[in-house]
């Protein structure tokens, strides 16, 4: 069984442009959770989303940040008019349901803003 | 909100054992998890306490106390491969929606 797959893997946007990072799940999994990392630091949390719902959006900036999980495909998460800030890498991470011990980490998108 | 509060690096040599501490502040504890990360790598989950105790797998262990908001990882017999980035996260109940919460990482240097 193929894990969490996220693409690209590397992504350089100049200053006010879009990225959207995709997230497959690992299959079967119906949760999402995306966090981000900047380096020497942990994972913050951004936003949790089940099938078609954004479940916790709590961490996530509520400007030029948004997320998505639709019916079919990957989950997105885009940021608009990126800043020199945005230079992170963010992960992404599924599980079968929203209790249980453990969360599926992918290998994560690292965003450079240039 | 949850806190979580781990020391920043700890320094160990090959064959040794270390422990990694993890205090956490929440409304409504559900479990501790323990995750290694490789520089630039997933994290990858290790050992989970929900109840009291120690959890044993293989070289590592960890260790709850709920009553003081506590936990542990235990590493022994360490390798060089053991070097990485080590965090521990709590599950909150109180939401609703158990988003594990994170610490800043505790990074374990291992020398020859």
């Amino acid at each position: 069984n193929a894990g969490v797959m996220q693409n690209p893997r590397h992504l350089v946007r100049r200053r006010g442009q879009e990225a959207r990072l995709r997230c497959s799940p690992v299959k079967g999994h119906s949760h999402v959770y995306w966090y981000r990392q900047l380096p020497e630091e942990g994972l913050k949390f951004m936003v949790y989303l089940q099938k078609e719902n954004i479940i916790d959006e709590s961490g996530m900036p509520k400007e030029r940040f948004s997320a998505e999980f639709p019916k079919e495909g990957p989950s997105i998460l885009r940021i608009q008019q990126v800043v020199r800030g945005d230079s992170a890498a963010y992960f992404c991470a599924s599980s079968p349901k929203s209790t249980g011990n453990t969360i599926y980490f992918g290998e994560g998108s690292w965003l450079t803003v240039v | 909100g949850q806190s979580l509060e781990q020391p920043s690096e700890v320094t160990a040599v090959e064959g040794a054992i270390v422990q990694i501490n993890c205090t956490y502040q929440t409304s409504g504890f559900y479990g501790l998890s323990w995750y290694q990360q490789h520089d630039g790598g997933a994290p990858t989950f290790l050992s989970y306490n929900a109840l009291d105790g120690l959890e044993e797998t293989g070289r590592f262990s960890s260790f709850l106390s709920r009553s003081d908001s506590y936990g542990y990882l235990l590493l022994q017999e360490l390798q060089m491969k053991d070097s990485a980035s080590y965090f521990c996260a709590v599950r909150d109940a109180s939401g609703g929606s158990y988003i594990p919460t994170f610490g800043r990482g505790t990074s374990l240097i291992v020398h020859p």
